[in-house]
């Protein structure tokens, strides 16, 4: 089993549409939660993080649920731009920095 | 500021021969981590500098892999001698961590590897 799993997608929807995806991560012990964003051919940046009482930026939801080992990303209103492929990384600290470990990443389509 | 820079962007070599990749953390970061994405497949650590020292190489695939980092700046890559299964994306990172906040990860575009 994966460290960490997310929807395969890929998730293709319209403009304006509410899409979220999900991942699921098994080690207990991770600490911190981050959703990146990588488009077509280029390298991953961070979207945003994600922190226990859940957070939102903007259209960009994330909740993370430390007991069930879950974590979300929920995009409101999907512009055309929102087109990438989103990254589920979780850091667990047996250093002062981490290490990260990434999904497979789901792929979203935002069409008009 | 300049980002993370990574060398070359693509490099295509046949089977056995060598190849170094490049990559030039952000000023001051003292993290620096390798990671590789084959395709189909996620991206997957391979390795963790702090500074000049070799913090976690738990990832590196095999001894055909050396990374370095003399005087805590750039890293360098070494794959010798190159095998078909080697072909990928391999990406840079670095982040400068400071206590209770997780260190955000800066990429590099990444040296795309191709191993015929």
């Amino acid at each position: 089993r994966k460290e960490v799993e997310q929807d395969p997608g890929p998730f293709n929807v319209p403009e304006g549409a509410t899409v979220a995806f999900n991942c699921t991560y098994s080690n207990s012990a991770s600490q911190s939660f981050f959703w990146y964003r990588q488009d077509c051919r280029k390298e991953p940046k961070l979207l945003m993080s994600v922190y226990s009482s859940g957070n939102e930026d903007g259209r960009f939801t994330a909740q993370l649920n430390r007991a069930s080992q879950y974590i979300s990303l929920l995009i409101r209103d999907s512009k055309l731009s929102d087109s990438a492929t989103y990254l589920c990384v979780v850091k667990s600290y047996n250093t002062n920095a981490g290490k990260s470990t990434f999904g497979d990443g789901t792929t979203l389509t935002v069409k008009p | 500021e300049a980002g993370v820079t990574q060398f070359p962007s693509h490099s295509v070599i046949e089977k056995g021969q060598t190849v170094t990749l490049r990559c030039d953390p952000i000023s001051g970061h003292d993290n620096l981590y390798w990671y590789r994405r084959v395709m189909g497949k996620e991206i997957k650590f391979l390795l963790h500098f702090v500074k000049e020292s070799k913090q976690d190489e738990s990832g590196m695939p095999n001894n055909r892999f050396l990374a370095e980092r003399t005087g805590g700046t750039y890293s360098t890559l070494k794959v010798q001698p190159a095998e078909l299964e080697d072909s990928g994306v391999y990406f840079c990172a670095s982040s400068q961590a400071s206590r209770g906040r997780p260190g955000e990860l800066f990429f590099g575009e990444g040296s795309r590897l191709t191993v015929l």
